[in-house]
């Protein structure tokens, strides 16, 4: 399966603090999304790096991707209580459709 | 900002009824998706779309799902008879390219039909 896998599945930290979330993934990858989920809401998309990228900025967002390690790491800095959602990583492959992770289930306490 | 919708936002069905689920991707995008989430679960790929066809699928988009694009604006995902595990979040989202499309890949979702199958 090429579906990423997020963790920890949970994480919760004080506003202010950095939040690191991880994604690994099995199989060969042209470029990985990020997305944030609200509860029972949408999916909002984040950042897109692709395979020869090996670190990405947006805001506040760092994305890193390490294609040997298979794994890509997403860090929120100085977390405020609206960042609190579900982050997924998602795996694009050799096709056109995206192949999501579990998630982590990030709070930020006030 | 342009944006996905989807309608209805909740749909509550009987098993065996067939259900048809709208979106209207961005309005410059060429490349259409659907995906499911059941409740608790991973999203799930169903189904892409480009120039009018279906350009991949996944298992679990069987002979019982199909979608069309009737008109220029609208993109829809119809479930012919719906069974209880059909019960799920169904997502569409809409791309400007597609990987071998030389533009941007990538996916905006919209904010989802919660279909209930009783």
């Amino acid at each position: 399966s090429q579906q990423g896998e997020e963790d920890p599945q949970a994480l919760s930290i004080q506003e202010g603090e950095n939040a690191t979330m991880n994604c690994s993934y099995k199989t060969s990858i042209n470029n990985l999304q990020w997305y944030r989920q609200n509860s029972g809401r949408g999916l909002v998309h984040l950042i897109l790096i692709r395979s020869n990228e090996r670190e990405k900025h947006s805001g506040r967002l760092r994305v890193t991707l390490d294609t040997s390690k298979k794994s890509s790491s997403l860090l929120i800095t100085a977390s405020r209580a609206a960042d609190t959602a579900s982050y997924f990583c998602a795996t694009g492959g050799t096709g056109n459709q995206f192949y999501f992770g579990t998630g982590t289930s990030l709070t930020v306490i006030p | 900002e342009p944006e996905v919708t989807q309608t209805p936002s909740h749909q509550v069905t009987q098993m065996g009824q067939e259900v048809i689920l709208r979106c209207v991707p961005i309005s410059n995008h060429l490349y259409f998706y659907w995906y499911r989430q059941i409740l608790g679960q991973k999203v799930e790929f169903l189904v892409s779309f480009y120039n009018n066809e279906i350009s991949e699928k996944s298992e679990i988009f069987d002979d019982q799902f199909s979608v069309e694009r009737p008109d220029g604006s609208n993109f829809t995902l119809k479930i012919r008879s719906t069974k209880l595990e059909d019960s799920a979040m169904y997502f569409c989202a809409s791309s400007e390219g597609g990987l071998a499309g030389g533009r941007a890949e990538t996916q905006y979702f919209g904010p989802g039909t919660r279909l209930l199958v009783l």
